[in-house]
């Protein structure tokens, strides 16, 4: 199948500053991409929705300034947790949607630890 | 209510049992449905994707919709260790759309 491919993998940053998160489409462009947020031994929710060359549509409840989500090209897509808390620490997944069809790839995630 | 249903189990079966795993959804706007595993700690994968009423084999692995009754299936034959993880059935309305998933039900494959 499709990849798509995340990183860092892993980030430890410290509290109030801002770390970036790259989702990448290797093989295939991607028109669309999501950026998911995950807690333990839930469901993925949905953050928003990024289109490539415009703005992205966030979910109710999440804070676009918080959350800069960038799609400059097609097989980019970049999520910044800005001024980030404790509270912001999660696992943070990007899926990418072939620009012809409907099917949808995950990346490996991404793991934050605000400390 | 939500929109898509899923039991979290978990579900625990030795190896290799038949395993059926189950959603069901309220929105007649769901068109498009699909299966991801996800090991601990990693991202979804891509098991399955249909979009008829009906079934679709691919291996080891049985998706069926039942679109009158808005209920899908997963079907694993000749379940192994490795198929411990968690099983997200997710559906969207069209073409690049956000998927909405189940919660994910949790499988354990015993010796």
């Amino acid at each position: 199948g499709a990849v798509v491919s995340q990183h860092p993998s892993r980030v430890i940053c410290k509290s109030g500053t801002s770390v970036k998160i790259e989702c990448r489409s290797l093989d295939f462009q991607a028109t669309t991409m999501f950026w998911y947020r995950q807690f333990p031994k839930q469901s993925l929710m949905l953050m928003a929705t990024s289109n490539e060359g415009s703005k992205a549509t966030y979910e109710q409840g999440v804070e676009k300034d918080k959350f800069l989500i960038n799609h400059a090209s097609l097989t980019l897509s970049t999520l910044t947790v800005t001024s980030a808390h404790p509270e912001d620490s999660s696992f943070y997944i990007c899926s990418a949607t072939l620009t012809a069809g409907n099917t949808i790839y995950f990346g490996e995630g991404s793991w934050l630890t605000v400390v | 209510q939500k929109e898509v249903e899923q039991d979290p189990g978990p579900l625990s079966v030795p190896e290799g049992a038949i395993v059926s795993l189950n959603c069901t959804y309220s929105n007649s706007a769901f068109q498009y449905f699909m299966w991801y595993r996800q090991y601990s700690r990693k991202g979804p994968e891509l098991l399955m994707y249909t979009y008829s009423s009906g079934n679709k084999e691919d291996g080891r692995f049985t998706a069926q919709v039942d679109k009158s009754s808005k209920y899908i299936s997963l079907f694993i034959r000749d379940s192994q260790p490795s198929d411990s993880a968690t099983y997200l059935c997710a559906t969207n309305t069209g073409t690049a759309s956000k998927l909405t998933f189940g919660t994910g039900t949790r499988l354990q494959v015993t010796l």
